[in-house]
């Protein structure tokens, strides 16, 4: 069974960048079938869909954060990584990486998950 | 910002049938699959329900998923203390480009 693990700081400063490493163990990253993506979780509160990318390296981000988030992959590492920018208190989250189905137009159910990490943005 | 709708609790005894809806619109629910994931307390999350109504292996079958229009539910039969978690909804968004989930429901057996 293929499993993710998320990895990176645990506290983060405010208006710097959180960056945060999944790396693909037991299983193909380069599947067509599949997207790569980062899913988060305030404390006490739901669960917000970041974004994915695609092996090829297309991407969809949620409008909330698109114009400071990027996520990338890295094929050779079996890693991919998300970089959010000029954060804030608000960006305090459980971050959870994820495997996601999709095709070229739309996306599916997310069937594997990371056990996520805690990542506090504090000075 | 959900864009999808569900109550933020619900609860039964044991044995006994609970369901949770989930509210969209024409352009995620009403055009797209609707997924189900519970989320056991200090867990990750994991898929329950895919395609609607499908489930995963090793998902009993006293869940169940349907839709309607641009709403869905999520049905616990024979609910049982293991089910106290929380449930999220899920689809693809045509107008955001996005995946949405819901505001989540928090489900306590009594």
């Amino acid at each position: 069974q293929l499993q993710l693990q998320e990895s990176g700081p645990g506290l983060v400063k405010p208006s710097e960048t959180l960056s945060l490493t999944c790396t693909v163990s037991r299983g193909s990253i380069t599947s067509t079938d599949y997207c790569w993506g980062w899913i988060r979780q305030p404390p006490g509160k739901g669960l917000e869909w970041l974004g994915i990318v695609y092996y090829g390296g297309n991407t969809y981000y949620n409008p909330s954060v698109k114009s400071r988030i990027t996520i990338s992959i890295d094929t050779s590492t079996r890693q991919f990584s998300l970089k959010l920018t000029s954060v804030s208190a608000a960006d305090t989250a459980v971050y959870y990486c994820a495997r996601q189905k999709c095709d070229d137009y739309t996306l599916y159910g997310i069937d594997i998950w990371g056990q996520g990490t805690t990542v506090a943005v504090s000075s | 910002q959900s864009v999808l709708t569900q109550p933020p609790s619900a609860s039964g005894t044991p044995g006994q049938r609970v369901t949770i809806s989930c509210s969209g619109s024409s352009s995620n629910i009403g055009t797209n699959f609707v997924y189900w994931y519970q989320q056991l307390p200090g867990a990750a999350p994991k898929l329950l329900i895919y395609r609607n109504s499908e489930r995963p292996p090793g998902v009993p079958d006293r869940f169940a998923g349907s839709k309607s229009g641009t709403s869905a539910s999520l049905a616990i039969s024979g609910l049982r203390s293991e089910d106290e978690a929380a449930y999220y909804c899920s689809a693809w968004d045509d107008s955001l480009t996005a995946s949405v989930f819901g505001t989540g429901t928090e489900v306590t057996v009594l």
